[in-house]
């Protein structure tokens, strides 16, 4: 079956613009994850969502940074006022029992 | 807060030897302890895990061990092939959430 798919797949914007990354997850995965991914780096958690829940954003670094998901499937990432330290690959999963499944992931490149 | 830090963060073999990675993690209430693999370019993917009501896990050439009262679990991996050249990532989950707190990784390189 179909994975957890991202798009778009790279992203190059100016510094100061805003973007917007979009997650498809698994369908009927009801927890949809958002990781940060630096170059060489390890997987810095962003944002958490379980169903009907409040989600857990305690991961996002700045009120720059946004998510929602609507429907409880698709979930776009939101940053807006790009710096140049937000470059990086930005990370989705979803989850079913235990297993989190990731997308391709965006690169973000903010000139 | 929560941490999990991981050991070596790089990791060099002759094919065929064995290759050992090891986690410790803070939370006492952790109890599920996934290992993810990412080669170049790629997504992580899930390649063993563990849960607290287990000491040890294995799946081929992988196992992994887990001690509750040190706080800390390994990754073991036998007969060491290129194909195994990739960053590993540990995690652990939080207290009373599914959210997976991840470790810096380690870049296993195996040379032929």
């Amino acid at each position: 079956g179909a994975g957890v798919s991202q798009s778009p797949s790279n992203k190059v914007t100016e510094k100061g613009k805003d973007v917007e990354l979009r997650c498809d997850p698994i369908s009927g995965h009801t927890a949809l994850y958002w990781y940060r991914q630096s170059l060489g780096q390890g997987l810095e958690f962003l944002i958490y969502f379980q169903g009907n829940s409040a989600p857990d954003k305690s991961g996002l670094p700045s009120d720059r940074f946004s998510a929602e998901r609507t429907g409880g499937s698709v979930s776009t990432l939101t940053i807006q006022r790009t710096q140049q330290e937000d470059s990086a690959v930005y990370l989705c999963a979803s989850r079913d029992y235990d297993e989190q499944f990731f997308g391709p992931g965006t690169r973000l490149t903010v000139l | 807060g929560e941490n999990v830090e991981q050991h070596p963060s790089t990791l060099s073999v002759q094919e065929g030897d064995s290759a050992v990675i090891k986690c410790t993690y803070s939370d006492s209430a952790s109890n599920y302890f996934p290992w993810y693999k990412q080669e170049l370019g790629k997504r992580p993917q899930l390649i063993i895990d563990i849960r607290s009501n287990v000491g040890e896990k294995k799946d081929q050439r992988i196992a992994v061990t887990l001690n509750k009262t040190a706080k800390h679990f390994s990754l073991h991996i036998t007969e060491t092939q290129p194909e195994d050249s990739a960053v590993y990532f540990c995690a652990a989950n939080g207290r009373n959430t599914d959210k997976l707190i991840f470790g810096t990784g380690t870049r296993l390189q195996v040379f032929p």
